[in-house]
């Protein structure tokens, strides 16, 4: 299995307050990711990273901040917590592409924050 | 934008019985497409992927999917369902535009009768 540790597994917060999630992976994969699941909605990019300290916006990025001071790590922020952010947060990681390689993503095994 | 679309939220099969998920894609070009599984409570597990050659593609479990151009299309097939099979069955593609970014299909969850 891939080495993805995703902390916190399990939160409970307050509409207004800032949390961070961390990723942390031992693969030394350049590609990571934040995934957001909600019912009906499947898997939603929100923000990814390319390298360090290069990251881009996904297609659920408003509310949300990401940092990769480090290969191996990479947070993501609510900088003031919504009911609406209330999800499972998948972190994901992908190697360099090849011919056998591209596109195929590894997960952890999520985070569940629950923001009353 | 590449899109995928699952059209079946919810599918029930008897156990021992044959399985068809349906996958539909939005894409220019030809697609890297994958079929990822979920158990409840787990992460996202890689079933099988294709990026070119051979339109049936094999993967683990006993999984195979074919891809259709001329429908847009890559359904997941399993001939014989195992109770083991219920879960949440995502479809994939890949994002053209570089770094590695994938979109997801909304899933179809499997439930096993025996």
């Amino acid at each position: 299995d891939a080495g993805i540790t995703q902390s916190p597994r399990h939160k409970v917060t307050e509409t207004g307050t800032p949390v961070t999630l961390r990723c942390h992976q031992t693969e030394n994969h350049r590609y990571m990711y934040w995934y957001r699941q909600d019912p009906g909605h499947g898997l939603r990019l929100i923000h990814y990273s390319y390298g360090v300290k290069d990251t881009d916006k996904g297609e659920v990025s408003d509310g949300y901040s990401v940092s990769r001071s480090k290969t191996e790590d990479f947070l993501l922020t609510l900088e003031s917590a919504t009911s609406s952010q209330t999800s499972v947060y998948f972190c994901a990681i992908s190697e360099d592409p090849d011919r056998t390689n591209t596109g195929e993503l590894f997960f952890g095994e999520g985070s569940r924050l629950t923001v009353l | 934008a590449q899109s995928v679309t699952q059209p079946d939220i919810h599918i029930t099969v008897s156990e021992g019985a044959s399985l068809e998920l349906r996958c539909n894609y939005s894409y220019g070009a030809t697609p890297y497409l994958f079929w990822y599984v979920q158990s409840p409570g787990q992460g996202l597990q890689l079933l099988l992927k294709y990026f070119s050659g051979d339109t049936l593609v094999q993967g683990i479990k006993g999984f195979e999917a074919e891809f259709k151009r001329s429908q847009s299309s890559f359904n997941l097939r399993k001939p014989s369902v195992h109770w083991s099979d219920a879960a949440e069955y995502f479809c994939a593609v890949l994002d053209s535009g570089g770094y590695q970014k994938v979109t997801f299909g909304t899933g179809t969850k499997l439930q096993v009768i025996p």
